[in-house]
């Protein structure tokens, strides 16, 4: 069974830092891309940063975009995001995602419960 | 950036068809992807491809693609298919995944 478990989140104030990890387990890690999408409160679904198979490609949203970084560490199956300079409207559950390929333009399968992070002072 | 559009809203009488819209540029050219996320729980991919089902999810799910739309199709919907349905493609301009706003449907 393929498992996305994150963790990290928290309450944090604005300005601060944040790191968040997703373990995966399952599937062959190093064969597919991965995803972190968030999702405020009462509010749709947003695509914050995607990262290829080996890790030399990532993108990211322009609402994070020079705020957040995306890593991944295959040899320990885990997907990190470390946001930088967090804003109120950065809080949000966030969700780990596996891609469907080994670069990020797939879809989405499967979601992490996800992990919520709270920007506030 | 690139926008895909959705009714915020649809609803259906159980055993009647529920017909979800996602409007883009374009979006005939594009790969669709759609996904149902009930209260309280993460989103789950219903059709992928524009046309294609995971397995598991039942054939009362069905997608198409033409156009300026893609819609998802529930047939015979049942009480169990009330929840939030996101539409999503990858965006080769900006090289971004995108997202429609959702559309929530209520079975009456």
């Amino acid at each position: 069974e393929v498992l996305l478990v994150e963790s990290g989140g928290g309450l944090v104030q604005p300005g601060r830092s944040l790191r968040l990890s997703c373990a995966a387990s399952g599937f062959t890690f190093n064969h597919y891309a991965m995803h972190w999408v968030r999702q405020a409160p009462g509010k749709g679904l947003e695509w914050v940063s995607g990262i290829n198979w080996n890790g030399d490609n990532v993108d990211y949203a322009d609402s994070v975009k020079g705020r957040f970084t995306v890593s991944r560490d295959n040899a320990k199956k885990s997907l990190s995001l470390h946001m930088n300079s967090l804003k109120v409207e950065d809080t949000a559950l966030y969700y780990c995602v596996k891609d469907s390929g080994m670069i990020p333009r797939g879809w989405f399968d499967p979601w992490g419960q996800g992990t919520l992070v709270t920007v506030s002072s | 950036s690139y926008v895909l559009t959705q009714p915020p809203s649809v609803s259906v009488a159980p055993g009647q068809t529920a017909r979800i819209t996602c409007g883009g540029v374009n979006i005939g050219s594009k790969t669709v992807h759609w996904y149902q996320q009930k209260p309280g729980q993460a989103p789950v991919l219903v059709v992928y491809d524009a046309t294609d089902r995971p397995s598991g999810i039942p054939e009362r799910f069905s997608g198409s693609n033409s156009g300026a739309t893609a819609t998802l199709t529930i047939s015979g919907v049942e009480a169990g298919d009330e929840a939030d349905y996101y539409c999503q493609v990858w965006d080769s301009d900006s090289d971004h995944q995108v997202f429609g706003g959702g559309t929530k449907v209520t079975v009456l």
